[in-house]
């Protein structure tokens, strides 16, 4: 079945030691996205590909980056984690417009010590 | 600003009770999108319903859209113990080319 995954899908981190978390997609679709989300609160998006051109939330801390290589991966790297950064990350896809319906993974929860 | 505000933020009913949650926005839309989310996991969509649209159903769900009152509203009948998650409304506000969620709605059926 074609779908969106995410590993691994927990992770826990030291506070200030680097960490990437990956999501693949077997939906050959062109937007790849990295959404924060944290307890009870609605996904907050973080940046997005469309195809290879990469879009920055404008609010998204320089601690956050992306990479993607091919159609298929997307790599979501912090530099730096602090407590803040905390949180379910969730990658979704889709199609060929950011307004179309999303594809989500199961998510990474990361944790920081 | 949030685009996409839920109510009520949590609901809670009796297995097989309907189940309404209503989401209100901002500013005029494309389109306005219904996602869950099961505890600890992904979104799934649900539904979505273009602005000259009014109404749109799935199985158990049905979706209204009020583009006068910038409101929608998500209706789940016959609810099951299944049916608890976090319901989000997501919307594409007029020229910001992404899709904005709102806070959500935790509907917990009750057996």
């Amino acid at each position: 079945d074609a779908m969106v995954i995410q590993n691994p899908r927990y992770q826990v981190t030291q506070f200030g030691k680097p960490v990437t978390l990956s999501c693949s997609q077997t939906l050959n679709h062109n937007v790849m996205y990295w959404y924060q989300q944290k307890s009870s609160q609605a996904p907050k998006l973080l940046f997005h590909y469309y195809d290879k051109d990469f879009n920055n939330e404008a609010d998204t801390p320089d601690n956050f980056q992306s990479r993607r290589p091919n159609t298929s991966f997307c790599f979501l790297d912090i530099r730096s984690p602090g407590l803040g950064d905390a949180a379910m990350y969730l990658c979704a896809t889709s199609g060929d417009s950011l307004m179309d319906e999303q594809f989500f993974g199961p998510g990474t929860r990361l944790t920081v010590l | 600003s949030q685009q996409g505000e839920e109510d009520p933020q949590a609901l809670s009913i009796q297995e097989g009770e309907n189940a309404t949650m209503n989401c209100s926005y901002k500013t005029s839309i494309n389109n306005l999108q219904w996602y869950r989310q099961n505890s600890g996991r992904g979104l799934v969509h649900l539904i979505l319903i273009r602005s000259n649209e009014r109404e749109k159903h799935s199985g158990r769900l049905r979706v209204t859209l009020d583009t006068s009152k910038k409101s929608s509203s998500l209706l789940i009948t016959a609810s099951r113990a299944a049916d608890t998650a976090s319901y989000f409304c997501a919307t594409d506000a007029s020229g910001a080319q992404k899709l904005v969620f709102g806070q959500g709605t935790r509907l917990t059926i009750n057996p």
